[in-house]
């Protein structure tokens, strides 16, 4: 199974500051597509994951453009330009390469 | 507006059967793969299975493999869980989510707000 990983697990943040999330994985997520099946999730409390960016780069509709994902292999890196307040919750990567299709641990984001 | 909507879940007990089933409306449900995932509160999502758009693959965790079955009906727009021999460590709640892209698996671009099985004598 891919394994994986996620830093750091807690991110305290502050309004309109940038952010970062770093994801890696065992084994590399680049197909023979040359996609990168990593896609990035925010939980918000007490709501179902949502859908921020998928195959590495690409942004979700309707997610705002503050966000952004960037990397390939496995290293990858989640960015919020200007973090807001509604951007708390819990931040996952997901592995799409293979099943099992799995998760890294997650980083809680809050103000 | 594209929705998932899970039914089925509550409480049983060990050793016995549930099966889950998700309605899903506003795509054309049979040109996407389509996913069961399943949280326990506090914890992270965990991929459950999945099943490709003509049922042609189904996929399953370690966990289940064996006791659980992913189906679908594209007549119905409609997916299912077939759980048996459940576990106390089943417990969790499950949704069922929608394929980003129509080809294999991709990740999941739309979730359901989840049905919660407890499992539990």
């Amino acid at each position: 199974d891919i394994v994986m990983t996620q830093s750091p697990l807690s991110l305290p943040v502050t309004p309109g500051e940038p952010v970062s999330i770093s994801c890696r994985s065992s084994q590399s997520l680049r197909h023979s597509d040359e996609y990168n099946y990593l896609n990035w999730y925010l939980q918000k409390p007490g709501q179902s994951p949502q859908l921020l960016i998928y195959l590495g780069s690409h942004r979700a509709s309707g997610v705002p453009n503050r966000f952004s994902g960037s990397g390939s292999g496995t290293d990858f890196t989640l960015e919020i330009s200007r973090v807001e307040a509604e951007d708390v919750g819990v931040y996952y990567c997901m592995q799409a390469l293979q099943p099992p299709l799995t998760f890294g641990p997650g980083t809680k984001v809050d103000i | 507006e594209v929705q998932l909507v899970e039914s089925g879940g509550g409480l049983v007990q060990p050793g016995r059967s549930l099966r889950l089933s998700c309605a899903a409306s506003g795509f054309t449900f049979n040109d996407y793969a389509m996913h069961w995932v399943r949280q326990v509160p506090g914890k992270g999502p965990e991929w459950v299975s999945g099943i490709y758009w003509n049922s042609g693959r189904t996929n399953y965790a370690d966990f289940v493999e064996g006791r659980f079955t992913i189906s679908r009906d594209n007549g119905k727009n409609s997916l299912y869980l077939q759980m048996n021999s459940l576990r106390p460590e089943d417990t969790a709640l499950y949704y069922c989510a929608k394929d980003i892209s129509s080809g294999g698996y991709s990740g999941y671009d739309v979730w359901g707000k989840g049905t919660t099985v407890t499992v539990s004598s």
